[in-house]
Parts: C-alpha cells; sequence; structure tokens
C-alpha cells in the first residue's frame, strides 16, 4: 500500500492565487519529499524535508511538516500558469531504502 | 551531465513478447529505481536496488525482472508481455536519504 496520500486530488485555481496541497502518511519517517510532474515528463525533485524541521523554503515554495499528525503541506504561492503540473511527495519504505510516492494533486491554474 | 538516461523511449510490443529497458546514470548514486506509472493510480514501486549486484520487490514486481551488474545501470526485463503492463515506466536514482533524478519515462504499449 502506498505510504504517502496526497489531498486534493485535484486543484483548480486563477493566476496570482495561492495553492496548497497535503500529504498525509502512515509510518514513521526520516524525511519527507515533495516532487513536480509536468504533463508527459518525468518528476522533478523540488523539496525535502528532514524529521527534525518544521518548515522548510525555496522560493516560492514553503513545506511544513506535522510528524504528530503525520502530515505534510506544500504552499505555492502566487501561482503562475507554468506551475500547472501534478505534486506528489514522497516518504521512504520502513527499511529506508526506496522512495514511495502519492498518487498525487493535479495542480491547474488559469491565466 | 545527463543524469538519468531511459532507453527506449517508445516501444510497442505484442503479447508474449520479451523485452529490456535500460537506464543509465552518471551522478555514482547507490540507489537505482523502477516505477510504473498508469492513470489514477500514481507511481508505484517495480523493483529498486541499493547497490550494484543488489535487487529487491517494490509493491508491483510480478511479471519483471531486474539487473544491476555495473552500478551506473539498472536494467528492467518483462519476460512475457501482457496488456496489463501497458504503461509509463520510470527510472529513478538517489543517494541515501537525498532527492531523487529521474528519467524522461519509457511508454510502453502491449497489444
Amino acid at each position: 500500500s502506498q505510504q504517502g496520500e496526497e489531498d486534493p486530488q485535484a486543484l483548480s485555481i486563477q493566476e496570482g492565487e495561492n495553492a496548497t496541497m497535503n500529504c498525509s502518511y502512515k509510518t514513521s519517517i526520516n524525511n519527507l519529499q515533495w516532487y513536480r510532474q509536468n504533463s508527459g515528463r518525468g518528476l522533478v525533485h523540488l523539496i525535502l524535508i528532514r524529521s527534525n524541521e518544521r518548515e522548510k523554503h525555496s522560493g516560492r515554495l514553503r513545506v511544513t511538516l506535522d510528524t504528530s499528525k503525520k502530515s505534510s503541506s506544500l504552499l505555492i504561492t502566487a501561482s503562475r500558469a507554468a506551475d500547472t503540473a501534478s505534486y506528489f511527495c514522497a516518504t521512504e519504505n520502513q527499511a529506508g531504502t526506496a522512495l514511495i510516492f502519492g498518487k498525487g494533486t493535479t495542480l491547474s491554474v488559469s491565466s | 551531465n545527463a543524469g538519468v538516461t531511459q532507453t527506449p523511449k517508445f516501444r510497442v510490443l505484442k503479447t508474449g513478447q520479451s523485452m529490456t529497458l535500460l537506464c543509465a546514470q552518471d551522478m555514482n548514486h547507490e540507489y537505482m529505481y523502477w516505477y510504473r506509472q498508469d492513470p489514477g493510480m500514481g507511481l508505484r514501486l517495480i523493483h529498486y536496488s541499493v547497490g550494484e549486484g543488489t535487487t529487491a520487490k517494490g509493491e508491483v514486481p510480478d511479471g519483471y525482472n531486474v539487473s544491476r551488474l555495473k552500478k551506473q545501470n539498472f536494467l528492467l526485463g518483462l519476460e512475457s508481455a501482457a496488456p496489463s503492463q501497458t504503461s509509463v515506466y520510470f527510472c529513478a536514482s538517489n543517494t541515501v536519504r537525498a532527492g531523487a533524478f529521474f528519467g524522461q519515462g519509457t511508454r510502453l504499449t502491449v497489444v
């Protein structure tokens, strides 16, 4: 079964608005990662947050991690049409040897 | 620096045929993965490797075999292709507890 589950499955917003996606996971983690996938392309790593971190920023991206609730959120501020993509969270399996992905959130940003 | 390269990019197989997908990375990464991506299912882990000469089963290993004879290469084999194996296949690599780099994918159709 998949470790991480993203919510919502789909999100449609206007350019300039903020987009928030959530990820819940089941077991304890060492880190949680977020990826972006443009249509028909491979995944691109966005940000990694370690279990002892609560918040991390990268440009317009802000990731939070709440290990007590086993959840993470990805916030994209001031969205652009180019942010249209699917976003996935990933955690390691229990052995810490493989990355397991959720089903993703499809973000559509219209101009 | 090519990153992660998958060959071929597209392939059509007849049911029962066999084929091998090749993944090559030039980043000296220890870990390598094969995923399949189907609509609505996210990425599912087929097999993975934590180092040269080692392989392990992921979430959906049936019908696939893998080999990691050289650190930079990870091969995925389909022994007897079935229509259910029609999918987009992604290879990825990373070092321990770090973000993964993905190839551009192989679109496989089994008829």
